[in-house]
């Protein structure tokens, strides 16, 4: 069954401590992505990969952290210096087609700043 | 990359046609239209793809004039289930797509 999950779908955490969501895929796609969205808003991009060992920072990198060991894994890190890390945390993965990449998304993870 | 405007929200009935359209004035040479569809706390889904003329899938038709400025996508006999927000991105080939939501188009389809 191939597809993206993400994990956990639901995360609490205290203010001050760093967290890391999962994001897996096993669709053989090159490009990772991670989106946060905010209630009522678009997607807006934190960081993407495009291949292993090497990523770079979306619109709104700060207070994130990613690596990409695998291709399969990109996991997001949030940080303590995250102001404002309430939110819908969604990983995409992509591939080429017809001369341009479709991405597609995981399940998503909330996770909720107590 | 280029922007979108679209209608923040639309309203329907079930087993009407419904056309979201959305603008991009400023579409490049070599950007593709994609629309994605996304329920409450769910991640969006992928619809349908076109650069020119029409593009029919399983799911839902696009639309896409000559001077690619604008596009509509066309969901046939909604249902309740087609209740979600529907956005609508324009992005270049060639590289990897650094796509850029707006706040979509939120369908309500009533009985």
């Amino acid at each position: 069954d191939g597809g993206i999950t993400q994990s956990p779908k639901y995360l609490f955490r205290k203010e001050g401590q760093n967290v890391t969501l999962s994001c897996e895929q096993n669709l053989n796609h090159d490009a990772m992505y991670w989106y946060r969205q905010d209630p009522g808003q678009g997607l807006r991009l934190i960081y993407y990969s495009q291949i292993v060992n090497d990523f770079q920072k979306g619109d709104i990198a700060e207070g994130y952290s990613v690596s990409r060991e695998k291709k399969e894994s990109f996991p997001l890190t949030v940080t303590s210096a995250q102001k404002n890390p309430t939110a819908f945390y969604l990983c995409a993965s992509s591939i080429r087609q017809f001369n341009t990449d479709t991405q597609y998304f995981g399940p998503g993870t909330r996770l909720t700043v107590l | 990359l280029a922007k979108t405007t679209q209608p923040i929200s639309m309203d329907s009935y079930e087993g009407q046609e419904v056309n979201i359209t959305c603008s991009h004035n400023n579409i490049a040479t070599n950007d593709y239209i994609t629309w994605y569809q996304q329920f409450p706390s769910q991640g969006p889904r992928f619809i349908i793809q076109g650069y020119k003329t029409k593009v029919t899938n399983e799911v839902a038709s696009l639309f896409i004039p000559a001077d690619r400025k604008s596009s509509t996508l066309s969901l046939p006999r909604v249902s309740l289930s087609d209740t979600a927000v529907y956005y609508c991105l324009v992005g270049p080939s060639g590289g990897y797509n650094k796509l850029i939501f707006g706040a979509g188009t939120r369908l309500a389809v009533h009985p």
